[in-house]
């Protein structure tokens, strides 16, 4: 399995609290991403990181923010947390991006009371 | 913008049955496809994926996909049902980099 580990595992908060997700890679991958997923809608990307400091919106970026100061760490922020965003986030990594492999982690549960 | 869509969120096979989890791609260039496969509180695992090479894909577990440009389909097959194939099945498509998934399928195996 690549290694990929996410923290926290799972999360209650309350809404209008900041909460941080954080991804922790061992390979060396350039590219690290971010997605939520719900019930109908498969995974959707919020975000993704390209290198060092370099990152993207992706489809549902709004009320998230990143930050990736280190290549093996990708940092998701909610800045205000909502009950719609209530979701199971995954993180991936891969070398490159449109045929090469994502391997994912295990996922955050996230509960937004 | 490229996408996929999975026709049926649940498909019940008995064991031993064939397998078929349908996927159809929206693309006006040639498309990179791939099937992953989710097990309860795991992240997505890769099962295959197509790249022009050949158009029938083998992967693991014993599925494989056949891209079929002229119904603009990529549908996953086994021959055989497992209980252990019991899982979530996502349709993905390369747009622009980024990959497009579709809504799922939740497989189940009958003993």
């Amino acid at each position: 399995d690549a290694g990929i580990t996410q923290s926290p595992r799972h999360k209650v908060t309350e809404t209008g609290t900041p909460v941080t997700l954080r991804c922790h890679q061992t390979e060396n991958h350039r590219y690290m991403y971010w997605y939520r997923q719900d019930p109908g809608h498969g995974l959707r990307l919020i975000h993704y990181s390209y290198g060092v400091k370099d990152t993207d919106k992706g489809e549902v970026s709004d009320g998230y923010s990143v930050s990736r100061s280190k290549t093996e760490d990708f940092l998701l922020t909610l800045e205000s947390a909502t009950s719609s965003q209530t979701s199971v986030y995954f993180c991936a990594i891969s070398d490159g991006t449109s045929y090469e492999t994502q391997y994912f982690g295990p996922g955050t549960r996230l509960l937004v009371l | 913008a490229q996408s996929v869509t999975q026709l049926g969120s649940h498909v019940s096979v008995s064991e031993g049955a064939l397998v078929l989890l349908r996927c159809n791609y929206s693309s006006s260039v040639p498309p990179y496809l791939f099937w992953y496969v989710q097990y309860p509180n795991q992240g997505l695992q890769l099962l295959l994926k197509y790249t022009s090479a050949a158009t029938l894909v083998k992967g693991i577990n014993g599925f494989e996909a056949e891209f079929k440009k002229s119904e603009t389909s990529f549908h996953l097959t086994k021959p055989s049902a497992h209980m252990s194939d019991a899982a979530e099945y996502f349709c993905a498509v390369s747009d622009r980099g980024l990959r497009r998934f579709g809504a799922g399928t939740r497989l189940t195996v009958k003993p």
